[in-house]
């Protein structure tokens, strides 16, 4: 199956620091991405849709000006956290979709971020 | 809007016992159904899917038919294992939700030997 590289998988930095998670779709081309956040022994909430070229479309509630995502090319996506804080450690999850409407979202594998 | 509703858990079993997890949507549309599974500290993998009222996903012997009348989707094993235990989440993507992927809270399931 496609394979979806997420790094780092584990990322500790300062509060007030930026973090850039990179997620990479290895043998296809990827027109979309999303981007997950998911909390401690809960679901994944959607952060953004990224598709290539254009800028990304934050759910509510997602500060954009925070979580900067660009999607420059159809096989990399990444996503910024801007002076990241304790309460943005968490595990965010990218996916991204081959080019069609309603076909598989393969994931990366994860990473974790913690703020100290 | 769509939504999906799982079981809570944790769902705790011995080893070879009979696996269900409910799930349940609500969609406007025909969309898709899928259960993923996720490994501690890992991504979310694919386990199956099923695309249209009636299909049944099956993979590793787990199976679950989109049952459009009761608009459920539960996933059944007959005979887990201990490599089984994971947290598995039911999802739903369909045109009115622009094919993201819309994911219940999640089943943890946890089998001992």
């Amino acid at each position: 199956g496609a394979v979806v590289s997420q790094h780092p998988s584990r990322v500790i930095c300062k509060s007030g620091t930026s973090v850039k998670i990179e997620c990479r779709s290895l043998d296809f081309q990827a027109t979309t991405m999303f981007w997950y956040r998911q909390f401690p022994k809960q679901s994944l909430m959607l952060m953004a849709t990224s598709n290539e070229g254009s800028k990304a479309t934050y759910e509510q509630g997602v500060e954009k000006d925070k979580f900067l995502i660009n999607h420059a090319s159809l096989t990399l996506s990444t996503l910024t956290v801007t002076s990241a804080h304790p309460e943005d450690s968490s595990f965010y999850i990218c996916s991204a979709k081959i080019r069609g409407l309603n076909t598989e979202a393969f994931f990366g594998q994860g990473t974790r971020l913690t703020v100290v | 809007g769509d939504s999906v509703t799982q079981m809570e858990g944790p769902v705790t079993l011995s080893e070879e016992a009979f696996l269900t997890i409910n799930c349940t949507y609500t969609a406007t549309g025909y969309p898709s159904l899928f259960w993923y599974v996720q490994y501690p500290g890992e991504g979310l993998q694919l386990l199956l899917k099923a695309t249209k009222a009636d299909d049944k996903g099956s993979n590793k012997g787990f199976e679950a038919t989109y049952r459009k009348e009761t608009t459920s989707f539960h996933l059944e094993k007959g005979s887990v294992q201990v490599s089984d235990s994971a947290v598995y989440f039911c999802a739903l993507s369909d045109a009115d939700s622009s094919y993201k992927l819309i994911f219940g809270s999640g089943t943890r399931l946890l089998v001992r030997p």
